[in-house]
């Protein structure tokens, strides 16, 4: 059965703090790994991963994939209270492009 | 860009009414669309799978007569909810992948919907 593990499942941190947040999966027919940020509404995409060691940036946030370990990261430097979300990973398998959950890091930012 | 918009947002409704939601992608086709529901603290579950001009695919357990699905064009798919109970409160997402085929799906903002 195709699974995504995500950890920690909660974290709370500072403000200025980086955090590392894993993704590590199990599935068959894989074709990309996504990083979604769900606050109250619809989450809200940030990194499509296809490729094992390419870095993708966005600002404070970025995230590689590791394909022979079948694991992500996703990074946040210099966190700030906005950050304070559910980090989703979701893995996209098979032709009809179905995702594949992981119940979310719910990151907390403190002051 | 990407982006993809559902309305109504929140819709309260009686028991045993229907209740259409719409999601539409506004600044690119769509050929997928998927639909899913989330109840609180949980993942999404996926509901549907649609394809432009084609049937919906229903995941194990959820009633196609229940959740009507139509995807009649390239930037619209349509979810109505049939005699809706209670028990189908929850809050609906859907999610569009772009024609030019990438594997991103991109989110509506999602729709509350409360059964009395």
């Amino acid at each position: 059965e195709d699974k995504v593990v995500q950890s920690p499942l909660s974290l709370v941190v500072h403000e200025g703090d980086t955090v590392t947040l894993n993704c590590s999966y199990e599935v068959t027919n894989f074709r990309s790994l996504l990083w979604y940020k769900q606050e109250k509404k619809a989450p809200t995409f940030l990194f499509m991963l296809t490729s094992s060691g390419i870095e993708k940036k966005s600002g404070r946030l970025s995230s590689i994939l590791d394909k022979k370990e079948l694991f992500s990261i996703l990074n946040i430097t210099a966190t700030q209270t906005g950050d304070s979300a559910i980090y989703l990973c979701a893995v996209v398998v098979g032709n009809n492009r179905k995702l594949i959950w992981g119940l979310g890091t719910s990151l907390g930012v403190n002051p | 860009g990407a982006v993809v918009s559902q309305h109504p947002s929140r819709v309260i409704c009686k028991s045993g009414t229907s209740v259409k939601i719409e999601c539409r992608s506004l600044d690119f086709q769509a050929t997928t669309m998927f639909w899913y529901r989330q109840f609180p603290k949980q993942s999404l579950m996926l509901m549907a799978t649609s394809n432009e001009g084609s049937k919906a695919t229903y995941e194990q357990g959820v009633e196609k007569d229940k959740f009507l699905i139509n995807h009649a064009s390239l930037t619209l798919s349509t979810l109505t909810v049939t005699s809706a109970h209670p028990e189908d409160s929850s809050f609906y997402i859907c999610s569009a992948i772009s024609a030019a085929s990438t594997d991103t799906q991109y989110f509506g903002p999602g729709t509350r919907l409360t059964v009395l």
